[in-house]
Order: structure tokens, then C-alpha cells, then sequence
């Protein structure tokens, strides 16, 4: 166990829909990453939130969104949603200028219908 | 831009065996962390070994090792007396410390069987 939670762990939705996929930092961890695992694009860095700001974007698409509060959890926010999202979308969180490793949560299933 | 290529889709190993899982990436900084990541059938992303480039020894964890080779740009990884739990997608990935950004670039994965 990393530490780091990540709710739904599974979720089933059509195409056109909004979802929202949450994330527990580790304690102490003031920052979370986003990432979405596919099986043609493999692991793909989506957005980095540092203490509640934005720190750095990836490959994360206009239809997504994502932000950290003040308690450190963050959420993501996938809309418009296409067959081509579903994907295994990890969390993962470190502490930045303490330690460098990520410690990833268990990831939440995203099925698009 | 920073890139990671893992070279062998699938490796098998028979149990107790040793095997060498290969990565080279690409990357004009000097300061950086590379990693190996393992990936079981429960889909969990867990940290095996970490290595830091200003690092010339290479890192050990138990039956994990890794041969870093910085010129050559190469970071393979060694698991000796390999068991049943070790059957997983194993991901090689690379940090840059010198960025702002804090994100990893994984490669595109070895899956590796363990033959009873």
C-alpha cells in the first residue's frame, strides 16, 4: 500500500458524459501528478499540482481539468467523454525538495461506453 | 525531448533464473533520476529501484540491480533468483532533476513471464 488513495476504483460511463476521479496525497505529500494509462499510448504524464497550484501540463487534453485544495487531495475532471478516454488513470504524489520518488495509488478504471 | 525505449515487449525466464530487462533513454541533462517500475496483474505501480545519475554505484535492492551505464545512456535491470511474484509489466522511467516540472517519462513497458 502506497498511501495514496484514488476513488472510484472502477467507473462506467457513455460517451458526452462528465466524471470526476479523486485522489488522496500521501500524508506530508504536497504534491500530486496525474497520469493515463492506454494501451496505444502507454503511461502518459497528464498535469502536476504542487500545494494547490499548477506546477506542470502534460499530454492532458481541453476537455480535461483538473485542481488541488487546500487539503491536498485533488480531482480530475474528464468531460465530453469519448471512447477513446477510457484508459487506467493513476494518481500519483511526492514531496517536492524532499524526495523525489512518486508513489503511485491504485488508479481508477475509466470505461467509456 | 526526453525519450525512454524499452527494446523487448515480452521476456520469459524460468523460475530461480536471472534476467536482464533492457532501457536506454535520450536526454541532454545531466542531473536526473531513472527508475524501474513494476506493474502486476492488479495494475499497482510499484517502485523497484531508483538511480541517480550523479550516482557512479549502481543501486541494489535485494534481488534487484541495475547496471547504469550514463554514457551509453543505458539502465538495464537484473532480478536474480526470479520468482512467481515477479510476473508483471516492468516500466523503465526517467525524471530530470533540473526541471521545474517533476513529471516521468515512462517507456512503453516489458512484460515479463516467469516459467514454473
Amino acid at each position: 500500500d502506497s498511501g495514496v488513495t484514488q476513488t472510484p476504483k472502477h467507473l462506467i460511463t457513455a460517451t458526452g458524459q462528465r466524471v470526476t476521479l479523486r485522489c488522496s496525497p500521501r500524508s506530508g505529500d504536497l504534491s500530486v501528478y496525474w497520469y493515463q494509462q492506454s494501451l496505444d499510448q502507454g503511461l502518459q504524464f497528464l498535469i502536476q499540482y504542487y500545494n494547490g497550484e499548477e506546477r506542470a501540463k502534460g499530454n492532458i487534453l481541453e476537455r480535461f481539468s483538473a485542481q488541488q485544495f487546500p487539503d491536498l487531495h485533488s480531482e480530475l475532471n474528464l468531460s465530453s467523454l469519448e471512447l477513446g478516454d477510457s484508459a487506467l488513470y493513476f494518481c500519483a504524489s511526492s514531496v517536492v525538495g524532499t524526495t523525489d520518488t512518486q508513489y503511485f495509488g491504485p488508479g481508477t478504471r475509466l470505461t467509456v461506453l | 525531448a526526453q525519450t525512454v525505449t524499452q527494446s523487448q515487449p515480452e521476456m520469459s525466464v524460468q523460475e530461480a533464473e536471472t534476467v536482464t530487462l533492457s532501457c536506454t533513454y535520450d536526454t541532454s541533462e545531466s542531473d536526473y533520476y531513472l527508475f524501474w517500475y513494476k506493474q502486476p496483474p492488479s495494475r499497482q505501480m510499484i517502485l523497484v529501484i531508483r538511480q541517480e545519475a550523479y550516482k557512479q554505484q549502481n543501486a541494489t535492492e535485494n534481488r534487484f540491480s541495475v547496471n547504469f551505464q550514463k554514457a551509453a545512456k543505458s539502465f538495464s535491470l537484473k532480478i536474480s533468483d526470479s520468482q512467481l511474484g515477479d510476473a508483471a509489466m516492468y516500466f523503465c522511467a526517467y525524471r530530470c532533476r533540473a526541471n521545474r516540472d517533476d513529471k516521468i517519462i515512462f517507456g512503453k513497458g516489458t512484460r515479463l513471464h516467469i516459467l514454473p
